[in-house]
This record gives C-alpha cells, sequence and structure tokens, in this order.
C-alpha cells in the first residue's frame, strides 16, 4: 500500500489527452511539500518528467504538464503518442514517514 | 554529462550481505548541497527509497530498514556503497542509485542509475 494513491493504469489513443491523478495527505502533498513525476519506460531507470509540481527539466516535451491542489496532483500528457507507453510514478515527501514516499505507479497504455 | 551506475552482485543467499556501490561522474559528492540516494524497486512493484547521504557525510535511513542498512561515500574515488545485512527474498530488486536535487520542500532526483538486478535466494 503505497501513501501516495495513483490509478493502477490509464489509457488513451494516439492523440488523445489523459490525467493521471496522484492523491495524498495532511502530511505529504498537504503539507506543502512539492509532487514530482517520473516516467519508467520497459526495462529502464525512472526518468524525472515533472519537478517541483509544474516544472518540466530541459528535453522534455511539453505535452506533459503537471499541476498540484490541496493534498492531490495530476499529470496531463496531450497529443499522445505510441512512445508515450511507459509506467508513471508520482513522489514527493512525507512528514510521518520523515522520508520520500512514491505513489504506486500508473502504466499508461496507448490504444 | 552527469552518469551513476551501480555494481554489485546479482545473487545473494538469504541472511548474507548484500554490497552495492554507486559509482558516478559528472559531479563531486565534496561539492555544497550534493546528495545520493539508493532506491529500489521490486519486480513489478513501486519504488521505495532506502538510505540517502550528503555532502557533509549526514546520513538518512528509511525507517523500516534502518537497521540493516549501512551507507558511505569515498569522494576521492566518486563512489556511493550501501550495504544491506541479512538479506531475504522480499530483498529480490532493482536496486538504483540517484543524485537529488532541489530544495527542502522539494527534493528529487535528476538523474538515475541504470539499475542493478538483485535476486535473493539460496
Amino acid at each position: 500500500q503505497s501513501v501516495l494513491t495513483q490509478p493502477p493504469s490509464v489509457s488513451g489513443a494516439p492523440g488523445q489527452r489523459v490525467t493521471i491523478s496522484c492523491t495524498g495527505s495532511s502530511s505529504n502533498i498537504g503539507a506543502g511539500f512539492d509532487v514530482h513525476w517520473y516516467q519508467q519506460l520497459p526495462g529502464t531507470a525512472p526518468k524525472v518528467l515533472i519537478y517541483g509540481n509544474t516544472n518540466r527539466p530541459s528535453g522534455v516535451p511539453d505535452r506533459f504538464s503537471g499541476s498540484k491542489s490541496g493534498t492531490s496532483a495530476s499529470l496531463a500528457i496531450t497529443g499522445l503518442q505510441a512512445e508515450d507507453e511507459a509506467d508513471y510514478y508520482c513522489q514527493s515527501y512525507d512528514n510521518n514517514v520523515s522520508g520520500w514516499v512514491f505513489g504506486g505507479g500508473t502504466k499508461l497504455t496507448v490504444l | 554529462q552527469v552518469t551513476l551506475k551501480e555494481s554489485g552482485p546479482a545473487l545473494v543467499k538469504p541472511r548474507q550481505t548484500l554490497t552495492l556501490t554507486c559509482t558516478f561522474s559528472g559531479f563531486s559528492l565534496s561539492t555544497s548541497e550534493m546528495r545520493v540516494i539508493w532506491i529500489r524497486q521490486p519486480p513489478g512493484k513501486a519504488l521505495e527509497w532506502l538510505a540517502r547521504i550528503d555532502w557533509d557525510d549526514y546520513k538518512v535511513y528509511t525507517t523500516s530498514l534502518k537497521t540493516r542498512l549501512t551507507i558511505s561515500k569515498d569522494t576521492s574515488k566518486n563512489q556511493v556503497v550501501l550495504t544491506m545485512t541479512n538479506m531475504d527474498p522480499v530483498d529480490t530488486a532493482t536496486y538504483y542509485c540517484a543524485r537529488i536535487r532541489g530544495w527542502s520542500s522539494s527534493w528529487f532526483f535528476d538523474y538515475w542509475g541504470q539499475g542493478t538486478l538483485v535476486t535473493v535466494s539460496s
């Protein structure tokens, strides 16, 4: 049971928009800690996609965007492409466990 | 260019001690505000942080594994070493090292190693 809750899977057709939610609590996201998102392509290490809730590292397409409100955050992907098929994880910090916490991961399938 | 690479045994027996080395380049752990973390991922499961070490040798461990973990650094070799004692089959996972960036309410992991799969089996 992960501290941050994500849907196990989402799917969409090429060109569509999908969102992935990340629900936390008052000890992590709600406490003001930022949310970060990682993309993990099959058989590879995670790669940071969004940091500080809304910021994209250089090289990440602007099709990817992040938002945060209250105790939740969301990752939006527009103009879905086949290469976006991957697992996505949210990450934050939690006061109760005094450490970093991850969501359980969401598998994105491009139909 | 920042790179990190994990190395260590692919197979360990139950109750043995695991030693993993993270060799990195492109930054120095003697530089202020530099930090490295170990994270693991059991097959098909989510990510879990294990231990962190800072430029000033400050160390933090995840509570559930604190008694079994030791993290250290060799600044001259650009290496961070993680040891985990009393290995169990449930510790089978891919182990990653990563660099920590950001600020106190917003630390994230900007560069990751490729990961090394460790299987615990007799």
